[in-house]
């Protein structure tokens, strides 16, 4: 049972690249949440889903899409990558107001 | 709102000697509260949590933290550090009913030194 999975671990890509990183969970959790890792700042919410189709901004959305056709799926995409995103990303899911699982993240440079 | 401050973002500590974590939350109302653990290049792991009930928490690996509701305080402690505890913790503190989003402390790296 992988639990929750991200891909890919590590990506260099250019800047103005559309990129878009993986996230796959096999517990049918309804919420799942996406998170950059920055050094001094912490975790920061991205976007989040509520269920499939359901989607809403956290903390710092722009510059970035998501879609959830899928329970099991939520797909972040960097429409046109800059090197203010170079950072770890995270993704998590909870069934409910407790605790929140985590990826093994995705370690994205943008050159 | 919420938000989380956790007290330090380096903190050192001898082999054997007290690990004291310190974390102050503020909530509009009765708090989850989660501490998270993280080595490197790894994911957040759950260390433990406080949900309602006893305040005095246990979690793995001998850590433990208590909920101060008058102090606003989760800190988390564990009586003689080991060279594996070596990782940032992140405290934690959940939204509202419903919303199961959760606010992060900016970390504290724990350092142990032989």
């Amino acid at each position: 049972d992988a639990g929750i999975t991200q891909s890919p671990r590590y990506k260099i890509t250019e800047t103005g690249r559309q990129v878009t990183l993986m996230c796959h969970q096999t517990w049918s959790h309804s919420y799942m949440f996406w998170y950059r890792q920055d050094l001094g700042h912490g975790l920061r919410l991205i976007y989040y889903s509520a269920a499939a189709d359901i989607t809403d901004k956290g903390e710092v959305p722009d510059g970035y899409v998501v879609s959830r056709s899928k329970t099991e799926n939520f797909p972040l995409t960097l429409e046109s990558a800059t090197r203010s995103q170079t950072s770890v990303y995270f993704c998590a899911t909870t069934s409910g107001r407790g605790t929140q699982y985590f990826g093994p993240g995705t370690r994205l440079t943008v050159t | 709102a919420q938000s989380v401050t956790q007290l330090g973002s380096h903190v050192s500590v001898s082999e054997g000697a007290l690990v004291l974590l310190r974390c102050n939350y503020s909530s509009s109302v009765p708090p989850y509260l989660f501490w998270y653990v993280q080595y490197p290049n790894q994911g957040l792991q759950l260390l433990l949590k406080y949900t309602t009930g006893a305040t005095l928490v246990k979690g793995i690996n001998g850590f433990e933290a208590e909920f101060k509701k008058s102090e606003t305080s989760f800190h988390l402690t564990k009586p003689s550090a080991h060279m594996s505890d070596a990782a940032e913790y992140f405290c934690a503190v959940s939204g509202e009913a419903g919303s199961y989003q959760l606010t992060f402390g900016k970390g504290t790296k724990l350092s142990v030194i032989p």
